[in-house]
């Protein structure tokens, strides 16, 4: 039974372009939560999604960054017009319930922005 | 603003000894939980404890809660090399977890 998965694990962008960051929940798992980790810091809560629906996205900056999670396939964090502040590493959690006592985490996805 | 704060901010310790480290919280909580993070690495969940409960063990961890003093402490028994890493404490509140800044552990050979 394969974990949360997340891709790509290394990712470089220069700024103003735009950074995709995919998840994939664990087999039977409809809720996903992102979270970003800023150098020497904890991870802070971005967005919670369920399956085409959108629960609590009060973590996620305003501008230029979106999230999905469609019917079929991965969970998406989108990050349009990259800035050097965005450099961080971003985490993909998921559960069978929308609890945070059974969230199991993604690797991350470390981003670069130059 | 975070909800946990861990301290101390990094720890260095010898092989054998046991380490301890402690979490703060400001608002009331449903459960606690305990990761690990190695460099550069993802989360290892390593135990939850509930508002109800005040002790729980895990192998060679210990964690307590006192939900009066609003902390919480987490003790490594007789480290190991491999214990080498960031430790976060996570409180909950539904579904969004919220973790402190962490304490680094570097357990020396």
């Amino acid at each position: 039974n394969a974990g949360v998965m997340q891709n790509p694990r290394h990712l470089v962008r220069r700024r103003g372009q735009e950074a995709r960051l995919r998840c994939s929940p664990m087999k039977g798992h409809s809720h996903v939560y992102w979270y970003r980790q800023l150098p020497e810091e904890g991870l802070k809560f971005m967005v919670y999604l369920q399956k085409e629906n959108i629960i609590d996205e009060s973590g996620m900056p305003k501008e230029r960054f979106s999230a999905e999670f469609p019917k079929e396939g991965p969970s998406i964090l989108r990050i349009q017009q990259v800035v050097r502040g965005d450099s961080a590493a971003y985490f993909c959690a998921s559960s069978a319930s929308g609890t945070a006592n059974e969230q199991f985490f993604g690797p991350g996805t470390r981003l670069t922005v130059l | 603003s975070q909800q946990g704060e861990e301290d101390p901010q990094a720890l260095s310790i010898q092989e054998g000894e046991n380490a301890t480290m402690n979490c703060s919280y400001k608002t009331s909580i449903n459960n606690l939980q305990w990761y690990r993070q190695n460099s550069g690495r993802g989360l290892v969940h390593l135990i939850l404890i509930r508002s109800n409960e005040r002790e729980k063990h895990s192998g060679r961890l210990r964690v307590t809660l006192d939900t009066s003093k609003k902390s919480s402490s987490l003790l490594i028994t007789a480290s190991r090399a491999a214990d080498t890493a960031s430790y976060f404490c996570a409180t909950d509140n539904d579904y969004k977890l919220s973790f402190g800044a962490g304490t680094t552990v570097t357990v020396r050979a």
